[in-house]
């Protein structure tokens, strides 16, 4: 059964400073991994999509890493601001079950980027 | 813009008061997912449409329904709704054809019960 952990929990850093937010997982025949974005009260936001095929997306001050062999994957932020707090989620979708295999979640890290 | 659209936003019922959540997509994608979130969890998948096919999770009550009259509305029923449903419901659409599967999540209702 895959299991999806991100390390850590809950992360605070002053304004400016690059991070990185780590998601694992238990079984490695992932069809794709998803970054998700979650404000306070609101739904999720898709940040990036890496294909198991693929090493990493970029897009702006995000990048996410993907390394299927050891069930791992990064988010970096650079230059982080005040907007960027919020709860980051990573998601696989597994690459059995067909078209209509489910994401399965992590259990999020909560990010406070103080002023 | 396209997109995946939840009304009400904040929906308050009584207890045993059945109510119905709306989702509505302009992506024309075939997949139309149900989530339940509870506070600083994270989402819980309820059931999803694969085209007209509907697809229970085991651990879902049989409290919670689901109806997809067309490919871009689907809405969830709670027939008798308990203080533990309160929660937040997030529908996702995405495509199951091509490359990506990249799915997409409404904006919630956030579920009240009194």
């Amino acid at each position: 059964k895959q299991e999806v952990t991100q390390i850590p929990a809950a992360l605070s850093v002053p304004e400016g400073e690059n991070l990185v937010l780590n998601c694992s997982f238990t079984d490695s025949a992932i069809y794709n991994l998803q970054w998700f974005r979650q404000d306070p009260g609101k739904g999720l936001t898709s940040l990036l999509l890496i294909q198991s095929s693929q090493r990493e997306q970029t897009s702006g001050r995000l990048n996410a890493s993907l390394d299927k062999s050891s069930g791992r994957s990064t988010l970096y932020i650079a230059a982080s601001q005040p907007g960027d707090s919020a709860t980051y989620l990573c998601a696989v979708r597994m690459n059995y079950g067909g078209a209509t295999n489910k994401l399965i979640f992590g259990t999020g890290t909560l990010l406070a980027v103080q002023p | 813009d396209a997109m995946v659209i939840q009304n009400p936003r904040y929906q308050v019922t009584q207890f045993g008061k059945p109510v119905t959540l709306s989702c509505s997509q302009t992506l024309n994608h075939n997949v139309m997912y149900w989530y339940q979130q509870k506070s600083s969890q994270a989402p819980k998948l309820l059931f999803h449409y694969y085209d007209k096919d509907f697809n229970n999770e085991a651990d879902t009550p049989d409290n919670f329904q689901s109806r997809r009259p067309n490919t871009s509305f689907c809405f969830l029923d709670i027939r008798s709704p308990g203080l533990g449903d309160a929660a937040m419901y997030l529908c996702a659409t995405r495509r199951s054809t091509g490359q990506a599967y990249e799915q997409y999540f409404g904006p919630g209702t956030r579920l009240t019960v009194t």
